[in-house]
């Protein structure tokens, strides 16, 4: 069985630092996709990126970073130099490589950034 | 503008009621899926259906039921509500021709039953 598990619930910081959400994993599959999604207070879900489990390079997009470490099933999430306008809650999400297929998803990650 | 629309937006129901809550995708996507999203588990699936005419149970299908007669229609049913399916719902779609397993999703009907 697919699991997804964000350790942290919530998390606050000050405008301007950096922050990582962590993301970890588990799959019997050898092929699956991971993703981050972003909701922020007005409720509607935001793609953030998706990764190929067979592509392990980070990634990055202006101020956010993506970690994919295979070894240790994590897929951690930074935000370079926060703002307020990052805050939301962040989830990240597993599914097979075969397909349609639903998405599992963790719990979520409540961050809030304070100016 | 292509994508998915879910109604109603917002819902307050008596329990005991019956109740469809709708989603509609014109991107011809062949899957469509409905999720719940409660405060501190995340959201989890209910329902999905990989093409037209075929459904299937998630991980929380108790109290709900769905149907898929076309491509684009997919609606999500609670045969009489109880208060423990106050929730937002969403509803998503894919295709399989996209990479990466993409899902789109809708803005969510968030509902509350007393």
């Amino acid at each position: 069985a697919q699991k997804v598990t964000q350790a942290q619930t919530e998390i606050s910081v000050v405008e301007k630092e950096d922050v990582t959400l962590d993301c970890v994993y588990e799959t019997r599959d050898t092929t699956y996709y991971l993703f981050w999604y972003k909701q922020p207070p007005s409720g509607e879900l935001v793609f953030l990126i998706r990764r190929n489990s067979f592509d392990e390079q980070n990634e990055i997009s202006g101020r956010y970073s993506w970690n994919f470490q295979k070894s240790t099933s994590s897929f951690n999430f930074t935000i370079t130099a926060s703002q307020v306008v990052d805050s939301a809650v962040y989830f990240c999400a597993l599914s097979e490589a075969q397909g349609n297929t639903p998405l599992v998803f963790g719990k979520g990650t409540r961050l809030s950034v304070i100016a | 503008i292509a994508g998915i629309t879910q109604a109603p937006t917002s819902q307050i129901l008596a329990a005991g009621r019956r109740m469809t809550l709708r989603c509609t995708q014109d991107m011809r996507h062949n899957a469509m899926y409905w999720y719940r999203q409660d405060l501190g588990l995340g959201l989890r699936l209910i329902h999905y259906s990989n093409t037209a005419g075929t459904t299937g149970k998630g991980e929380v299908p108790d109290g709900y039921s769905v149907s898929r007669a076309n491509t684009d229609d997919f609606p999500l049913t609670l045969a009489s509500a109880v208060p423990s399916q106050t929730s937002v719902y969403f509803c998503a779609s894919s295709d399989e021709e996209r990479p990466y397993n993409e899902q789109f999703f809708g803005p969510g009907t968030r509902l509350t039953v007393l």
